[in-house]
Order: C-alpha cells, then sequence, then structure tokens
C-alpha cells in the first residue's frame, strides 16, 4: 500500500482565522514533507520532516507552522494567512530522505478569503 | 547551477498516436530521476526511478529511459485517460529529500 491521505480536501478560511492540514501514511516511511502547489506550476518544497525532525524549512513564513506527532502523522498549523496563500497543498513521504521516491497525498485545495 | 527542463510544453496526440517527452537535467552526481504524472486538482501519482544512464522501466503504455543528460518518457499508443501532466523531478545533491521539478509537459490525447 502507498497511500498517503490528506485531511480536510477542501479549506476556506479567513485572513484572522486558524486552521490545520493533517497527513497520514502508514508504510514506515521516516521522511515526510509539506509542498505548495499553485496552478500550472511544480510542487514547491515547504518543509521536511525526517524521524520526526524537522530538516529543511525552505524559508516559509511563519504564518505556516510544520509539526510532526509521530512517524506516521504530519500538521501544517495556519494563522492570518494571505489570499496569495490560496493553492493546492501536498503532503509527501518517502523511506528515508536519500535517493527514494516520494509518494504524494491527494492535496488539499486552500482558499483565503 | 541544478535544474530540470521538460519539453515539450503541452502535447496534443490522437488515440494511438506514440510520442515521447523529454525531460533533461543538469545536476551534480544524479541520486535518482523520477517521473509522475498528475491529474488536475489531485496529487502526483509516482511512476518511476531511474538511477544510472541506460536503465529503463515499462508499465503498461509507458516506458522510461535513461541517459547522462535527459530521460525520456515514451507513450505508446496513447488512450485518452492517459491524459494528464507529467512531472519529471531529480534529487537534490544535498541528498535532504529535496526534489527539483522540471515545469512538467501537459498530455492531452483525443480520441
Amino acid at each position: 500500500d502507498t497511500e498517503v491521505t490528506q485531511t480536510p480536501k477542501h479549506l476556506v478560511m479567513g485572513m484572522t482565522n486558524k486552521k490545520s492540514l493533517k497527513c497520514e501514511q502508514h508504510m514506515g516511511h521516516r521522511a515526510m514533507y509539506w509542498y505548495k502547489q499553485k496552478a500550472k506550476k511544480p510542487p514547491e518544497l515547504m518543509f521536511v520532516y525526517s524521524y520526526e525532525k524537522l530538516s529543511i524549512n525552505e524559508s516559509v513564513p511563519s504564518r505556516f507552522s510544520p509539526e510532526c506527532p509521530n512517524s506516521s502523522l504530519l500538521n501544517l498549523h495556519l494563522h492570518a494567512l494571505q489570499p496569495e496563500d490560496s493553492a493546492l497543498y501536498l503532503c509527501a513521504s518517502s523511506q528515508d530522505t536519500g535517493s527514494y521516491e516520494q509518494y504524494f497525498g491527494p492535496g488539499t485545495r486552500l482558499t483565503v478569503t | 547551477e541544478d535544474q530540470v527542463t521538460q519539453s515539450p510544453e503541452a502535447l496534443r496526440l490522437q488515440e494511438g498516436e506514440s510520442s515521447s517527452l523529454n525531460c533533461s537535467y543538469t545536476v551534480s552526481g544524479l541520486r535518482g530521476l523520477f517521473w509522475y504524472r498528475q491529474d488536475p486538482g489531485k496529487g502526483p501519482e509516482f511512476l518511476f526511478t531511474l538511477y544510472s544512464a541506460g536503465e529503463e522501466k515499462e508499465k503498461e503504455r509507458l516506458k522510461a529511459t535513461l541517459t547522462k543528460k535527459e530521460s525520456f518518457l515514451h507513450i505508446t499508443a496513447p488512450k485518452p485517460e492517459d491524459s494528464a501532466t507529467y512531472l519529471c523531478a531529480v534529487q537534490a545533491p544535498s541528498n535532504t529529500g529535496k526534489l527539483i521539478f522540471g515545469q512538467g509537459t501537459t498530455l492531452q490525447v483525443k480520441p
């Protein structure tokens, strides 16, 4: 099974709201990722967790706060977002951060009003 | 500079008309090249991993090949359901899990 699940599928939030995106995998993978994807563009890396520790933060604004409660779960906490943050947010996982393929979830379509 | 370039940007084929998508890369020490398929509004679906020049992988109507400078995704006798955006990515030399993506090729197969 190579499934990564994400909830919710769609999210509409105001600029003053606080919300969270959730991601789960049960493949025993030790690396998990958050990506942001705008229309007609490739995914853009935001964060990498390796063995439940944050290993990469691609200079993402602090209004995005990642959390890895355990090896199967990954959260992305959102606060005071801007309309330009509207995008498809993708979670992915891989066996490790080495030369391994990443498996993506279906994504959360976020709209900031 | 490490980068990935895909061509063409868009491709229209008639059903059954075979073709190839190109992915050119410049990276110091290839640690893996990956092909993904992405349908509109969905997450990328993993297709293939290639590690060394001369390697080939096949799955149904798709075949991926790798040379020292580029990779090809050959589509044989495509069907309308093969319509999607195909993304190519390479593992960054830092080996931190960061992928360097190309801009993608959007394929439309008409019946």
